[in-house]
């Protein structure tokens, strides 16, 4: 398997400008997971689903962040519209939710977002 | 609140000197407790998972340990290439699948 998947690696865009990253999970893999990532507040969860259903999005910022899955294997966080405090590397994961090797965590490579 | 803190938040060592990161977390039923590397410019990689007090896990130069209110990642005699960020995360019984990290130990082993 290739791993997790994110695209696009890095994305530059002006205050305004709607973003959209995407995610391909491991094939099999039944939890899926985004994170942002910053200096001053770490690695913080977004939101997260099981099946394909969110779960929990208690993370997600305000109303300008949206997620979908659509299915197993592709999920999107979009940002509308974004603002320079959005500048951050976000990361998607994905794991099983049981039997062997459950809740370890695959991150992808991340996506680098400046928004100036 | 649930919260996961690791400290120090930065630690410089020599080649060869041995030291232990902690990661104290303050909530009741844990479900699982993990601990993940992570290389500039890259997603974390896992390293270990931990259930129950008591239970350890090695590999290498690292070694897992876990009580009821802490974790312990001891390295030991490190080399220049376990410079990294090292990340513990936990989950809860009462979190479904919700896994939240720390803010993480920058490790530096100087040659």
């Amino acid at each position: 398997d290739a791993g997790v998947i994110q695209s696009p690696r890095h994305e530059v865009t002006e205050m305004g400008q709607e973003v959209t990253l995407r995610c391909k999970p491991i094939s099999g893999h039944n939890s899926l997971f985004w994170y942002r990532q910053t200096m001053m507040r770490g690695l913080e969860l977004l939101i997260y689903f099981n099946n394909n259903v969110p779960i929990d999005d208690s993370g997600m910022p305000e109303d300008r962040f949206s997620a979908k899955m659509p299915n197993a294997s592709f999920s999107t966080l979009k940002i509308q519209p974004s603002e320079p405090r959005d500048s951050a590397v976000y990361f998607c994961a994905s794991s099983l939710n049981s039997g062997s090797g459950a809740n370890v965590l695959t991150f992808g490579a991340g996506s680098r977002l400046t928004v100036l | 609140e649930d919260q996961v803190t690791q400290s120090p938040e930065a630690l410089r060592l020599q080649e060869g000197e041995s030291s232990s990161l902690n990661c104290s977390y303050t909530v009741s039923g844990l479900r699982g407790l993990f601990w993940y590397r992570q290389d500039p410019g890259k997603g974390p990689e896992f390293l270990f998972t931990l259930y129950s007090a008591g239970e350890e896990k090695e590999k290498e130069r690292l070694k897992a340990t876990l009580t009821k209110k802490e974790s312990f990642l001891h390295i030991t005699a490190p080399k220049p290439e376990d410079s990294a960020t090292y990340l513990c995360a936990v989950r809860w019984y009462s979190s479904a699948s919700k896994i939240i990290f720390g803010s993480g130990t920058r490790l530096s082993i100087r040659p």
